[in-house]
């Protein structure tokens, strides 16, 4: 079946230094979307990609999607101690709901 | 609008025990899911529904039931719960494949 893999499970930084987590699939996807999940919290949504080579931007975060669509990546620009948690991918290989989630990076910053 | 709202926020059970955690969402949402997350595990998949009336299995579905009488609410069933079970139970919508949106997460624990 279909499976999501992420790394670096945990990623330990700086105040200020980039980090960088990345997202592989074992099928072709038709869209990937990335998950914030804070400390006791619940995910929340970032953003969704769907077309092949797709570069997003938020503010410090950058969001690419693969040329094959099975893999993709989060990159973070001089983290904040507001950046602390842990991020997911998740994706699906067709348009039936179904969503599957890799097991996530959990990001600390030191200040 | 509340959202997705879950109920118990917490509940701790016996071996063989059963129960229903309950989860509910008031944004007219077709899809609908269950996950639960454990340490190092990420979320995974346990059942989840594209419409009232229609479920499908998810990654680990052993152990649960689920059913989908109304667009608005997504019940998930313990039948004998074990202690494999103990967990962070998420429930989640969505509207077609787009983001999801996550209840607040039932903390189980299974003695």
């Amino acid at each position: 079946g279909q499976q999501v893999m992420q790394i670096p499970q945990y990623q330990h930084v700086q105040e200020g230094e980039d980090f960088t987590t990345y997202c592989n699939s074992s099928t072709t996807l038709s869209n990937i979307q990335w998950y914030k999940q804070r400390p006791g919290g619940h995910p929340v949504f970032l953003i969704q990609l769907v077309k092949s080579g797709e570069v997003k931007k938020q503010k410090r975060l950058t969001f690419q999607f693969g040329e094959a669509k099975k893999n993709s990546s989060l990159h973070i620009t001089a983290t904040q101690t507001t950046d602390v948690g842990t991020y997911f991918c998740a994706g699906s290989d067709n348009q039936g709901g179904k969503l599957i989630f890799g097991q996530g990076t959990e990001l600390s910053v030191k200040p | 609008n509340a959202g997705v709202t879950q109920t118990p926020k917490f509940q701790v059970l016996k071996t063989g025990q059963s129960m229903t955690l309950q989860c509910a969402q008031d944004m007219n949402h077709e899809y609908m899911s269950w996950y639960r997350q454990d340490p190092g595990m990420g979320l995974r998949l346990i059942h989840y529904s594209v419409g009232a009336g229609i479920t499908d299995q998810g990654e680990v579905p052993n152990g649960y039931n689920v059913s989908r009488s109304t667009t608005e609410d997504f019940p998930l069933r313990l039948l004998s719960a074990a202690p494999s079970q103990t967990s962070v139970y998420f429930c989640a919508s969505s509207s077609r494949a787009n983001e999801q949106f996550f209840g607040p997460g039932t903390r189980l624990t299974v003695l």
